[in-house]
């Protein structure tokens, strides 16, 4: 099984900052990664697919890159609505997220 | 795109549910589909995956033997029948749509629906 390890796992931001979290999987998996985002009560919600491609309708400030086990989500300037956890999931050999990293007000 | 779970509720241990997930707004025969769970307070977790046409079906080492996902194309429906089920087996379950070999993961999903597993 592909294990993925998020870090970290809190973050501490203010709004305007540059953000990143990265994710690393246990073997390769090319780029078949995705980011979500998930706020307390709601379901996730995709961002990025194939490491780096921007899901249709999310902000361009989220961006994603990386390749076969080192990958990372950067959110260039966060804004209050980018308060949430960020999830990762492989789908190169079944699936498996991450354990999740929470953004929150520093 | 729509998918709405119901079917979820307090079941003691040992009991069982069957949960549903009723799709809209695609093509519903043409996308895999997954159970994905969120125990209280906890991560992501990924359960059971089903092919477009119901005759591949994969399920996390958990549950295996347990659960058995189906789905009914003429009813756009996507199923859970969970068996035997245990106190860590309670949480969110959500169904999510698939977008296999295209490549976009996940990418829609429905609001979820509880389940407890108590005494």
């Amino acid at each position: 099984d592909i294990q993925m390890t998020q870090s970290p796992s809190t973050l501490s931001a203010s709004v305007g900052d540059r953000v990143t979290i990265t994710c690393r999987a246990s073997q390769s998996i090319s780029t078949w990664l995705a980011w979500y985002q998930q706020k307390p009560g709601k379901a996730p919600n995709l961002l990025i697919y194939k490491a780096s491609s921007l899901q249709s309708g999310v902000p361009s400030r989220f961006s994603g890159s990386g390749f076969g086990t080192e990958f990372a989500l950067t959110i260039s300037s966060l804004q209050p609505d980018d308060f949430a956890t960020y999830y990762c999931q492989q789908y190169n050999s079944l699936w498996t997220f991450g354990q999740g990293t929470k953004v929150e007000m520093k | 795109v729509h998918l709405v779970e119901s079917g979820g509720g307090l079941v003691q241990p040992g009991g069982s549910l069957r949960l549903s997930c009723a799709a809209s707004g695609f093509t519903f025969n043409t996308y895999e589909m997954n159970w994905v769970r969120q125990a209280p307070g906890k991560g992501l977790e990924w359960v059971s995956y089903i092919s477009g046409s119901g005759e591949t079906t994969y399920y996390t080492d958990s549950v295996k033997g347990r659960f058995t996902i189906s789905r009914d194309n003429a009813k756009n429906s996507l199923y859970l029948q969970m068996n035997s089920l245990r106190v860590e087996d309670a949480g969110v379950y959500y169904c999510a749509r698939d977008t296999g070999s295209s490549g976009l993961a996940f990418d829609n999903w429905g609001q979820g629906t509880l389940v407890t597993v108590s005494p």
